[in-house]
């Protein structure tokens, strides 16, 4: 689905280095996401964002940031990486409908597989 | 806070057999209740979804079955094939928790 991309795609970096992933949609959706995966984890929400001007933690926001550059942008930093921080990151995105409450499809990006040395 | 829970994590099931995936939940707000498929190697997606007034939906060959009461819902597919092997997510909202997966498996 190319409507949600993330770049980069992999990613090896070291300990202590800042990293960013993005995440750009054209699915004109206010609703933007970021998980990560970890084996035997599920995903897990690290920041989500409802529209420009508002961003939430998720249950694991420590050692992230995030900013909504845009409607359609979406970025994730990892102020200084560490190893347990490896994972694959999903980006994601949905409606937000007109009934309000999170209850909407979510459309994911293809993944950054990060590793952090 | 909320407590998501899926059973069983791993199963298989020979080709044609029916698999159930079962969901439980602890927040009574949650009033959407979908299930994603992410096959090996792929983004997870949307394979079916149930709103809270509604008791049952059906796709073809995969169902959701939805007990707002005992706080689970539930996976259906019937005569499994070899293109159902995936991890299998939901995730009740309103909390954007997701279930720790089910690994299906389909031998021919």
């Amino acid at each position: 689905d190319a409507d949600v991309t993330q770049t980069p795609r992999n990613r090896i970096t070291k300990t202590g280095k800042r990293i960013m992933l993005e995440c750009s949609q054209t699915k004109g959706h206010d609703r933007m996401y970021w998980y990560r995966q970890d084996p035997g984890l599920g995903l897990r929400l690290i920041y989500y964002s409802f529209d420009v001007k508002d961003i939430n933690k998720g249950e694991i926001s420590d050692g992230y940031s995030v900013s909504r550059q845009a409607q359609a942008k979406f970025s994730l930093s990892l102020e200084s990486a560490i190893p347990n921080q490896t994972a694959l990151y999903f980006c994601a995105t949905s409606d937000s409908g007109t009934a309000g409450g999170l209850g909407y499809e979510q459309y994911f990006g293809p993944g950054t597989r990060l590793t952090v040395t | 806070g909320e407590n998501v829970e899926q059973h069983p994590s791993t199963l298989s099931v020979q080709e044609g057999d029916s698999a159930v995936i079962k969901c439980t939940y602890s927040d009574s707000a949650s009033n959407y209740f979908p299930w994603y498929k992410q096959e090996l190697g792929k983004r997870p997606q949307l394979i079916i979804d149930i709103r809270s007034n509604v008791g049952e939906k059906k796709d073809q060959r995969i169902a959701v079955t939805l007990n707002k009461t005992a706080k689970h819902f539930s996976l259906h597919i019937t005569e499994t094939q070899p293109e159902d092997s995936a991890v299998y997510f939901c995730a009740p909202t309103d909390k954007l928790i997701f279930g720790t997966g089910t690994r299906l498996q389909v031998f021919p």
